[in-house]
């Protein structure tokens, strides 16, 4: 049992540049997270969703996409990634049902030069 | 909408020493509320929760927290600290019925010698 893991674990990329951050559960939950942490800032939540084929906008969204074609798997894009997206993104997992408590990945570490 | 302060930013604590990190919620009926720990490079590790009942909860590692309703806390306790508590830690506010979670901005500890 994995719990949450997140691809890749480190990346570079450049201003205008394009990457899928994929992030993958085994613990069956319904309800998938994505996150961003930056100094002093705490997480941000960026994008979220409740179901398979279903994604919603959180706090932040601007500048990225989703998908969850599979329950499983959740997956954050950046079309053309800026330097304000150098971060680092955490994926999180939950259950359906209340309290809703998460479960999070090991976190990717995004550099847009 | 529910919102987290975490009026600490950094604390540095004595090993053997007692701990209380604060957070401070607001929200208008009865609160999810978790505390998570992140030890650097890593993810966030769930200690304790509280959803109802007993408004003294026992988390892992030895921490407990407790829900004031009247002050809108719920403050994490340890009462000796160990060189490895040294990590930041979340506090995080669900509601019922809302799948998301508002996390506070983090306090960092430190564990001096």
């Amino acid at each position: 049992n994995a719990g949450v893991t997140q691809t890749p674990k480190f990346r570079v990329l450049k201003t205008g540049q394009s990457m899928t951050l994929l992030c993958a559960q085994d613990m069956n939950h319904e309800y998938m997270y994505w996150y961003r942490q930056d100094p002093g800032m705490g997480l941000r939540l960026i994008h979220y969703s409740v179901g398979e084929g279903t994604t919603a906008k959180g706090e932040v969204p601007d500048g990225y996409n989703v998908s969850r074609l599979k329950k499983q798997n959740f997956l954050l894009g950046l079309e053309s990634a800026a330097p304000s997206q150098t971060s680092v993104y955490f994926c999180a997992s939950s259950y359906s049902g209340e309290p809703y408590e998460q479960y999070f990945g090991p976190g990717t570490r995004l550099t847009v030069t | 909408a529910q919102s987290v302060t975490q009026p600490d930013i950094h604390i540095t604590v004595s090993e053997g020493a007692s701990l209380e990190l604060r957070c401070n919620y607001s929200y208008g009926a009865t609160p999810y509320l978790f505390w998570y720990v992140q030890s650097p490079g890593q993810g966030l590790q769930l200690l304790l929760k509280y959803f109802s009942g007993d408004t003294l909860v026992q988390g892992i590692k030895g921490f407990e927290a407790e829900f004031k309703r009247s002050q809108s806390s719920f403050n994490l306790r340890k009462p000796s600290v160990h060189w490895s508590d040294a990590a930041e830690y979340f506090c995080a506010v669900g509601a019922r019925g809302f799948q998301k979670l508002v996390f506070g901005t983090g306090t960092r500890l430190l564990v001096s010698p």
